[in-house]
């Protein structure tokens, strides 16, 4: 079963502050990887995507992306409580694989 | 640009009943999923479109799910007859990439929130 893991937190972060998610991923074969945004009894959105090693900004978002570990990350600087949801990693090729994903609390 | 929609929002029905839901991609996309997603899980596929084609439907429940893509823009998801473990959110996704691109974004619907008694 080709997997990805998240850890399921909650995350606690102060307002201000770094979040840092994790994903690992077992398909080898992945080639693109998607961070989603799920806030409560709302459907996933899409905030970042990756599909080379290193990093990618995007606003106050930061992927990075460590093939050869199967490793991707999601920092996302300056915490908001509106940042407060849980954060979906997808990995794959063609067809995405989805972990659990990771509840983030921004506390103020 | 208008995004997934999806109807209904809710559903709730008896075990053994039937319930079909409804999803119209965002316009011009090729590609068209069927997610359900467990409370505390990720969503999992149960089957992928392009175009008016099924790509994959590995993990769709035969003997109880079918999906259909008419004219390769809306689709329909049918659980018959449905049980308890079907209580769950079911989410059409779409995408603008072919089924086997890796350049797969894919945008979501509201979702259907689907409980059995």
């Amino acid at each position: 079963q080709k997997e990805v893991e998240q850890n399921s937190g909650p995350l606690s972060v102060p307002e201000g502050a770094i979040a840092s998610l994790n994903c690992t991923y077992s398909d080898r074969g992945s080639q693109s990887f998607f961070w989603y945004r799920q806030y409560s009894g709302k459907s996933p959105e899409l905030i970042m995507f990756i599909y080379s090693n290193g990093d990618k900004e995007d606003g106050r978002f930061t992927a990075q992306l460590n093939k050869a570990s199967q490793y991707v990350s999601l920092l996302i600087r300056d915490s908001q409580p509106s940042d407060s949801a849980t954060y979906l990693c997808a990995g794959g090729w063609g067809k995405l694989q989805f972990g659990a994903g990771t509840q983030v609390v921004v506390t103020p | 640009e208008a995004g997934v929609a999806q109807s209904p929002r809710y559903k709730i029905i008896e075990k053994r009943q039937s319930v079909a839901f409804w999803c119209n991609p965002i316009s011009g996309h090729a590609t068209l999923y069927w997610y359900q997603q467990i409370l505390g899980q990720g969503p999992k596929l149960l089957i992928q479109f392009q175009n008016n084609g099924v790509v994959d439907d590995s993990q769709l429940p035969k003997d109880r799910f079918s999906a259909e893509r008419l004219k390769g823009v809306d689709s329909t998801l049918k659980i018959q007859p449905a049980k308890l473990e079907d209580s769950a959110v079911y989410l059409c996704a779409s995408s603008p990439a072919g089924g086997l691109s890796s350049y797969n974004e894919q945008f979501f619907g509201p979702g259907t929130r689907l409980t059995v008694l």
